[in-house]
């Protein structure tokens, strides 16, 4: 079973807060963890990746891994208004070659 | 060529006919995956193919089919479009070596199918 989720949204925040977005995962065996931000109409682009347990940290990006919990997230820190887009989380599961499974997505919203 | 592009950005297609989505890379990547995206789906594998040569079957792979005869070029064909074919592709590509390896994306083509 090969199933990633996410909250879908829309999750608002005011400029400058914390956004704090979460994904888990049903493969116990999965090896790294993506964050893509996709703007509307826009393809997928990778803002942090992370495959060992606990915090990486990327300027305003942190991404937590908890592979006893099974899941990923990633904190955004002051919030922007250029930061309101679709966050999509993808695993790379055992036994799937060099695939992703892509949970389907949160829409941020910063609000001004 | 910078990346990935893919032809046509957009296009409306009537029913039953064939339509061959192109994908082409200048990086070297070994392996090249096609995408469908719906809304509140997310991005699922149709196709995808670890080395020019070989190919193998996503999450979605029927009514569509692919060739990777080198490594640059991965085109998706539907060989008669349906409705539910409609959709917004992504062609990705990445390398196969080591744990990390993140996947870029080309722009994408918007699929209608009427």
């Amino acid at each position: 079973q090969k199933e990633v989720e996410q909250n879908s949204g829309p999750l608002s925040v005011p400029e400058g807060a914390i956004a704090s977005l979460n994904c888990t995962y049903s493969d116990r065996g999965s090896q790294s963890f993506f964050w893509y931000r996709q703007y509307s109409g826009k393809s997928p682009e990778l803002i942090m990746f992370i495959y060992s347990n606990g915090d990486k940290e990327d300027g305003r990006f942190t991404a937590q891994l908890n592979k006893a919990s099974q899941y990923v997230s990633l904190l955004i820190r002051d919030s922007q208004p250029s930061d309101s887009a679709t966050y999509l989380c993808a695993v790379k599961v055992r036994n799937y070659g060099q695939n992703f499974v892509f949970g389907p997505g949160t829409r941020l919203s910063v609000l001004p | 060529i910078a990346g990935i592009t893919q032809a046509p950005t957009s296009q409306i297609l009537a029913a039953g006919r064939r339509m061959t989505l192109r994908c082409t890379q200048d990086m070297r990547h070994n392996a090249m995956y096609w995408y469908r995206q719906d809304l509140g789906l997310g991005l699922r594998l149709i196709h995808y193919s670890n080395t020019a040569g070989t190919t193998g079957k996503g999450e979605v792979p029927d009514g569509y089919s692919v060739s990777r005869a080198n490594t640059d070029d991965f085109p998706l064909t539907l060989a008669s479009a349906v409705p539910s074919q409609t959709s917004v592709y992504f062609c990705a590509s990445s390398v196969t070596s080591g744990t990390y390896n993140e996947q870029f994306f080309g722009p994408g083509t918007r699929l209608t199918v009427l």
